[in-house]
């Protein structure tokens, strides 16, 4: 079965401070995709980044990064010069062919940016 | 329309009554999804459409939860009877399904319902 992992329940960072999320994941499937939301106070689900287990490279999306260990089976969300707007939940999730599309989530970390 | 679309956004319902929360979802998508969200929670899954596949309804909590998906577009979520702990923001998503599966899910604001 599918499974996403974020072991980081709540983080405190310092404004301008790069930040790394947590994630990873547990697959059989050959071919996946990977999402990073972001979920502000407002409660909106907001779509960060996208990472294919097949991309080459790791994607980037201005200040948001995706640190992808396909190895390891990790899927870090990197925030480079974090800011106050940063702060909310974030949540990794994944699909796959052979769970037929289906989108599997993490638990989310609260991150809290610090002035 | 331009995204997902919920309603109503508010629901107070009084114990034991039946609510119905719509989904509209964009045009095209078709895959669509029900979330339940209580706060500072993370999404618990309750049901999924794909298309003519018949719906994933492993997340339903409970049989007093109902979804049906008409035409392959609105969905209707039903709870009946309702209780206090289905209080909750209830989320929906849609999503194009295609073999790269870079597509992202889009979410509608959700509606928050409250059960007193």
């Amino acid at each position: 079965a599918q499974k996403i992992t974020q072991t980081q329940p709540g983080m405190f960072v310092q404004e301008k401070e790069a930040v790394t999320l947590d994630c990873t994941y547990d697959t059989s499937d050959p071919s996946y995709g990977l999402f990073w939301y972001k979920q502000p106070s407002s409660g909106e689900m907001i779509f960060l980044i996208y990472q294919g287990s097949y991309d080459q490279q790791n994607a980037t999306e201005g200040r948001y990064s995706l640190n992808f260990q396909k190895a390891r089976k990790s899927a870090n969300l990197v925030i480079s010069a974090s800011q106050l707007g940063d702060s909310a939940m974030y949540f990794c999730a994944m699909r796959g062919r052979d769970s037929n599309y289906q989108l599997i989530w993490g638990a989310g970390t609260k991150l809290i940016i610090k002035p | 329309g331009a995204g997902v679309s919920q309603s109503p956004s508010n629901k107070v319902t009084e114990k034991g009554k039946d609510v119905e929360l719509r989904c509209d979802p964009i045009s095209g998508h078709t895959a669509l999804y029900w979330y339940r969200q209580s706060l500072g929670q993370g999404l618990e899954f309750l049901i999924y459409f794909q298309g003519n596949s018949a719906p994933d309804k492993s997340g339903l909590p409970s049989d007093r939860f109902s979804a049906e998906r008409t035409g392959g577009s609105v969905s209707t979520l039903t709870i009946q009877r309702t209780q206090q702990e289905d209080s909750a923001v209830y989320l929906c998503a849609s999503s194009l399904v295609q073999v790269g599966m870079n597509t992202e899910a889009f979410f509608g604001q959700g509606t928050r319902l409250t059960v007193v």
